[in-house]
């Protein structure tokens, strides 16, 4: 059974860094690329960044540029998400999800997300 | 203000049918990118519903069903059951962007 675990998140005061985890277990993680989703309180789903099989194409949307940094251990089949200068508008629930096949297709497994809330 | 745009709500009794549309631009679902469906049930995280513009995982009941046509989609749910209530989101690639988009995401009430 696929599954993904997300850990790290908590609360952090504006300008302040926090890193999540996600485990991943059930499949060769090696073989997918992943990616982050976040979704702030009450509202929709926003795409944070992308990480090929081998860390060799990373993306990122723009409003986190420069200051988050995703990363992947394929060894310890673990996917991480550095935020630095965290913002109030950064607050959000973040999950981890499994990109199916290549850059453009659906996320197929997602784990249940954990919270940051970044305030004062 | 979501890449995509849906409907913030929609609604219909017990064995209706509803449709969901997700407009997009010529940078994403006008490039020919595919389409792909998430539902959200309340409290739990997304799940996909339906991915390459049309096609169900399995376990997914074929009251789901989705199209693409142009710059849009839309997510058709028949036979409407009160397990249904949930958030519904299109995701798509934007080529001006390098990366994955979502819609604003759709509420149903089944009533």
């Amino acid at each position: 059974e696929v599954q993904l675990v997300e850990s790290g998140g908590g609360l952090i005061q504006p300008g302040g860094s926090l890193r999540l985890s996600c485990g991943a277990s059930g499949f060769t993680f090696s073989a997918y690329a992943m990616t982050w989703v976040r979704q702030g309180p009450g509202k929709g789903l926003e795409w944070v960044s992308y990480i090929s099989t081998r860390s060799t194409t990373i993306f990122y949307t723009d409003s986190v540029k420069g200051r988050f940094t995703m990363s992947r251990d394929n060894a310890k089949k673990s996917l991480y998400l550095q935020m630095n200068s965290l913002r109030d508008e950064d607050t959000a629930v973040y999950y981890c999800a499994r990109v199916s096949r290549y850059r453009e297709s659906s996320l197929d497994y997602w784990g249940p997300g954990t919270l940051v809330t970044v305030s004062s | 203000q979501s890449v995509l745009t849906q409907p913030p709500s929609v609604s219909g009794a017990p064995g209706q049918r509803v449709t969901i549309s997700c407009t997009g631009r010529s940078s994403n679902i006008g490039a020919g990118y595919d389409v792909h469906w998430y539902q959200q049930l309340p409290g739990a995280a997304p799940k996909l519903l339906i991915y390459d513009n049309s096609n169900r995982p399995s376990g997914v009941p074929d009251r789901f069903s989705g199209s693409k046509s142009g710059t849009s989609a839309s997510l058709d749910i028949t036979g409407l059951q009160a397990e249904d209530e949930a958030d519904y989101y299109c995701q798509s690639y934007d080529s001006s962007l390098s990366g994955s988009v979502f819609g604003g995401g759709t509420k149903l009430t089944v009533l």
